[in-house]
């Protein structure tokens, strides 16, 4: 079935520095495409998405490119701050389903 | 403030007692999900309804259902509770049954002891 894979984290980065956190899917179809963000004690808030290959999706300086060649949807960011501490998951939507199938989940603390 | 409301935010009880989740979904969304997540598990999809109407399932286990009702809000039973359904339990919702992305509300934790 359709899945996502995520790095595992955690993530520790000096504030200022350049983010990647990879992901890459497997989907029959052509799915939709989601990062999400999960702030401590908060539910998920939608980040980016991406519908079609070789769209990017940007949003408070994160982006992320939607590679069908290598199945990825890798989330970068040049400049992190102490505030983007949180959970960043990577999710996709088939189309034949309604539900979004979410990664693991990957945990990036921002030191300043 | 995601306009996902979610009550009650907290709630510990017994094994093998019943529980409801609430979930009032954004002004305007018709379709309500309801996702489990734990440490070991992740982020399960639970099920979706759209309109009143249940429209996908996920890994919903058969002691638990759900309903949406006539003003789109949304209820969560979960009954013989076991310690392995302490879980943060989240509602999205968004506006059709095809999804381009959903607004979650702040979940609802849940302790069996």
């Amino acid at each position: 079935g359709d899945s996502v894979t995520q790095m595992e984290g955690p993530v520790t980065l000096s504030e200022e520095a350049f983010l990647t956190i990879n992901c890459t899917y497997t989907a029959t179809g052509y799915p939709s495409l989601f990062w999400y963000v999960q702030y401590p004690g908060e539910g998920l808030q939608l980040l980016l998405k991406a519908t079609k290959a070789d769209d990017k999706g940007s949003n408070k300086g994160f982006e992320a490119t939607y590679r069908k060649e290598t199945t990825s949807f890798h989330l970068e960011k040049g400049s992190v701050q102490v505030s983007d501490s949180a959970v960043y998951f990577c999710a996709l939507n088939s189309n034949s389903g309604y539900a979004l199938n979410f990664g693991k989940g990957t945990s990036l603390l921002v030191t300043p | 403030d995601s306009g996902v409301t979610q009550t009650p935010k907290h709630l510990i009880t017994a094994t093998g007692q019943r529980v409801t989740l609430r979930c009032s979904p954004r002004s305007g969304d018709l379709s309500v999900y309801w996702y489990q997540q734990s440490l070991d598990q992740g982020l399960q999809f639970l099920i979706q309804y759209y309109n009143g109407e249940e429209r996908a399932k996920g890994n919903i286990l058969e002691r638990f259902s759900a309903q949406q009702f006539p003003d789109l809000h949304s209820e969560l039973n979960l009954s013989s509770l076991e310690l392995g359904d302490s879980a943060l339990y989240f509602c999205a919702s968004s506006v059709g049954d095809f999804n381009y992305g959903y607004t979650f509300g702040s979940g609802t934790r849940l302790t069996v002891v």
